[in-house]
């Protein structure tokens, strides 16, 4: 079963603290990782798709990084605009026990940037 | 642009009581739609999933079913809902791999 794990569960900074959130996973292949941003009562926002290892992609402020077995989302000099819960997900390769379409998210991580 | 359109964007309902949950993509043609639960405290979970229209499959054995009558029309229903149906519903669209999500439904049942 595929599985998802994000740490941690909620960061506070300070307004331009860099730091990192992590997004651990076990799926018996990958066809892709996404990340998403979701703020309080909205539905989650789509950041990036990375799909595969040593992969990097960057919007603004974010940058997300790809190993073998996690991804980063690496926040530089952040903004408490960047406040929100960042979500991470999985999808596995069709044929390799899951569904072709199903995405197996992690609980999150609640950023919180203090001005 | 495409956009994708949830309602009600909130409900209150009482136990035993039927659920209709309507959402409607626009700017895109036979899109893959996709029914989501975000309940607190855990991740999202995948309901149900449409790859055409009349083309259902099931995630997870509920009380709830899904349809989709047109192309872009996707529907979550009930025949009496529970208390554990509570939550956040998301609907979502992919063309390829990526799935964007609607403004979702804040379901409560008293």
């Amino acid at each position: 079963e595929d599985q998802v794990t994000q740490s941690p569960e909620a960061l506070r900074l300070q307004e331009g603290e860099s730091s990192s959130l992590n997004c651990s996973y076990t799926v018996s292949g990958l066809r892709g990782l996404f990340w998403y941003r979701q703020d309080p009562g909205k539905g989650p926002e789509f950041l990036f798709t990375l799909y595969s290892a040593g992969e990097e992609k960057e919007k603004e402020r974010l940058k997300a990084t790809l190993t073998k077995k996690e991804s980063f989302l690496h926040i530089t000099a952040p903004k408490p605009e960047d406040s929100a819960t960042y979500l991470c997900a999985v999808q596995a390769v069709a044929g390799s026990g899951g569904s072709n379409y199903k995405l197996t998210f992690g609980k999150g991580t609640l950023l919180t940037v203090n001005p | 642009s495409q956009t994708i359109h949830q309602w009600p964007a909130t409900l209150v309902q009482p136990v035993g009581s039927p659920l209709s949950l309507e959402c409607t993509v626009e700017g895109t043609s036979n899109p893959n739609l996709y029914w989501y639960r975000q309940a607190a405290g855990r991740g999202l979970q995948l309901l149900f999933y449409s790859v055409g229209i009349g083309q259902i499959s099931s995630e997870v054995p509920q009380n709830l079913s899904a349809s989709r009558p047109q192309d872009r029309q996707f529907i979550l229903s009930s025949k009496k809902l529970l208390l554990s149906d509570s939550g956040f519903y998301l609907c979502a669209w992919s063309a390829l791999d990526t799935q964007y999500f609607g403004p979702g439904t804040r379901l409560t049942v008293l």
